[in-house]
C-alpha cells in the first residue's frame, strides 16, 4: 500500500492566519490526491480533488497544490469554523488516507 | 440532494459477522457512474477504505480485508450493504457509507453518511 504521511499532526493558529498542511506519499501518485475536512462528531466533508481542484461550494480560502509525492493544503484567512481534522487521500492505487492533521483555532 | 444513511446492529460478538446497510435517497444507485463505498474509522483514529462496488460491476476491496469482506448492491431497495466476517475487537469502528466518484482520474468520496458505530464485544 502507498503510505500517506501528514504533517504536522496538529497545529494551532489564529483567526485570519494562513496555514499549510503537508501530505507526503511513499511513492509517486501523480495528482491523484484529495482532501477532506472532519469536524467533531460529523462525517468527513470533501474539499479538494486532483490535488488542486476545489469542490463546488468550498470557500476559496481553501487551496491545494502538489504533484508526485508532496502535496499541500493551504487555508488562507483562517475562520473559526475551519477548526477540524484534515485528511488527505490518494487514489493512485489501493485507496489510503493520511493520518490527519488537527487544526485548532 | 443525495443522502446516505447507515443502519445495522451496534454490537457484534467476536467471530460473528458484521452486517450494515446503506440506504441512498435523492438518487438512484443505477444512475451515474458511481462506486458505492464503505469506509471505517476506529475511535480516535484515522480513516480506512473498506471497499466499493459499482452497481453493474465487480466489487473492489482493500487487500487487508478482502478475505473477510463482501459488498453488494440491492437496486430494488436502492441500498448497498457490507458484510465483514470473523470480526474481532480491532473491527470496532465508526462505519461510513459514501458515494465514490472518479473525476480526471482520481477517486474521491462525496457525500458520506453520518456513520454508525459498531462495537465488537462479547
Amino acid at each position: 500500500d502507498i503510505q500517506m504521511t501528514q504533517s504536522p499532526s496538529s497545529l494551532s493558529a489564529s483567526v485570519g492566519d494562513r496555514v499549510t498542511i503537508t501530505c507526503r506519499a511513499s511513492q509517486r501518485i501523480s495528482n491523484f490526491l484529495n482532501w477532506y475536512q472532519q469536524k467533531p462528531g460529523t462525517a468527513p466533508k470533501f474539499l479538494i480533488y486532483a490535488a488542486s481542484r476545489l469542490q463546488n461550494g468550498v470557500p476559496s480560502r481553501f487551496s491545494g497544490s502538489g504533484f508526485g509525492t508532496t502535496f499541500t493544503l493551504t487555508i488562507s484567512d483562517l475562520q473559526p469554523e475551519d477548526c477540524a481534522i484534515y485528511y488527505c487521500q490518494q487514489s493512485y492505487s489501493t485507496l489510503t488516507f493520511g493520518g490527519g492533521t488537527k487544526l485548532e483555532i | 440532494q443525495v443522502q446516505l444513511q447507515e443502519s445495522g446492529p451496534g454490537l457484534v460478538k467476536p467471530s460473528q459477522t458484521l452486517s450494515l446497510t446503506c440506504t441512498v435517497s435523492g438518487a438512484s444507485l443505477t444512475s451515474g457512474d458511481y462506486f458505492w463505498s464503505w469506509i471505517r474509522q476506529p475511535p480516535g483514529k484515522g480513516l480506512e477504505w473498506i471497499g466499493y462496488m459499482h452497481y453493474s460491476g465487480s466489487p473492489s476491496y482493500n487487500p487487508s480485508l478482502r478475505s473477510r469482506v463482501t459488498i453488494f448492491v440491492d437496486t430494488s431497495e436502492n441500498q448497498f450493504s457490507l458484510k465483514l466476517n470473523s470480526v474481532t475487537a480491532a473491527d470496532t469502528a465508526l462505519y461510513y457509507c459514501a458515494r465514490g466518484s472518479v473525476v480526471v482520474g482520481t477517486t474521491f468520496f462525496d457525500p458520506w453518511g453520518q456513520g454508525t458505530l459498531v462495537t465488537v464485544s462479547s
